[in-house]
């Protein structure tokens, strides 16, 4: 079974500094997907970076960047230069490329940043 | 700008009505899913499907029903709402890369 674990239930920031969310998960695969997701209040979810498995260089995405440490299992997301615009719930998800690949979602962080 | 779409945006419906969540995409995409968000936000897995004619239930038990007649087409059914079907509902569907998710359902049983 897949998990995924986001240990910080909410998180606030000052606008334009560098924050830094958490995620570990556990797989028996060696070949999949994470991803972070932003989802704003009352809107849809909205994909900000992903990062696949066999690479080893950490994907970026403008002011997103992510920390994948592959043999400890974790996947941060680092977000610089905080903007208001960021403020939304971030969910860390797995995806397997076996089976029915569904995602499996962490409890998620709620990010607020404050004017 | 979403290539899969959701109807309603909200709905507040009386106990015992059936009640048909729609789900479509242009994508052509084969997998599509149906996901339950919880109060807390939590995301569960209840229903996806590989194409057409194919559907299975996910991992969260629900009391819904989907059908896959057409690749873009994806709805989800009640019989018969309840109070705890009160929640948030997403659908998306997904390339071998990752998803795409719909604006989703916000219903209501009172």
């Amino acid at each position: 079974a897949q998990t995924v674990t986001q240990s910080q239930p909410e998180m606030s920031v000052q606008e334009a500094e560098t924050v830094t969310l958490s995620c570990t998960y556990d797989t028996s695969e060696n070949n999949y997907y994470l991803f972070w997701y932003k989802q704003p209040p009352s809107r849809q979810m909205i994909l900000v970076i992903r990062q696949e498995a066999y690479k080893q260089q950490n994907a970026t995405e403008n002011r997103f960047s992510v920390n994948f440490q592959k043999a400890a299992k974790s996947f941060s997301l680092k977000i610089s230069d905080s903007q208001l615009g960021d403020t939304a719930m971030y969910f860390c998800a797995l995806k397997s490329n076996f089976g029915n690949e569904k995602l499996t979602f962490g409890t998620g962080t709620r990010l607020t940043i404050i004017p | 700008e979403a290539d899969i779409y959701q109807t309603p945006r909200y709905l507040v419906i009386g106990t015992g009505k059936k009640i048909t969540l729609e789900c479509s995409q242009t994508m052509g995409h084969d997998k599509m899913y149906w996901y339950q968000q919880d109060p807390g936000m939590e995301l569960h897995l209840i229903h996806y499907s590989y194409g057409v004619n194919s559907t299975e239930k996910g991992d969260l038990s629900s009391e819904s029903t989907v059908s896959r007649i057409r690749t873009e087409h994806f709805p989800l059914t009640l019989e018969s709402a309840r109070p705890s079907h009160t929640s948030q509902y997403l659908c998306a569907s997904s390339e071998f890369y990752g998803y795409t998710f719909g604006s989703g359902t916000r219903l209501t049983v009172v």
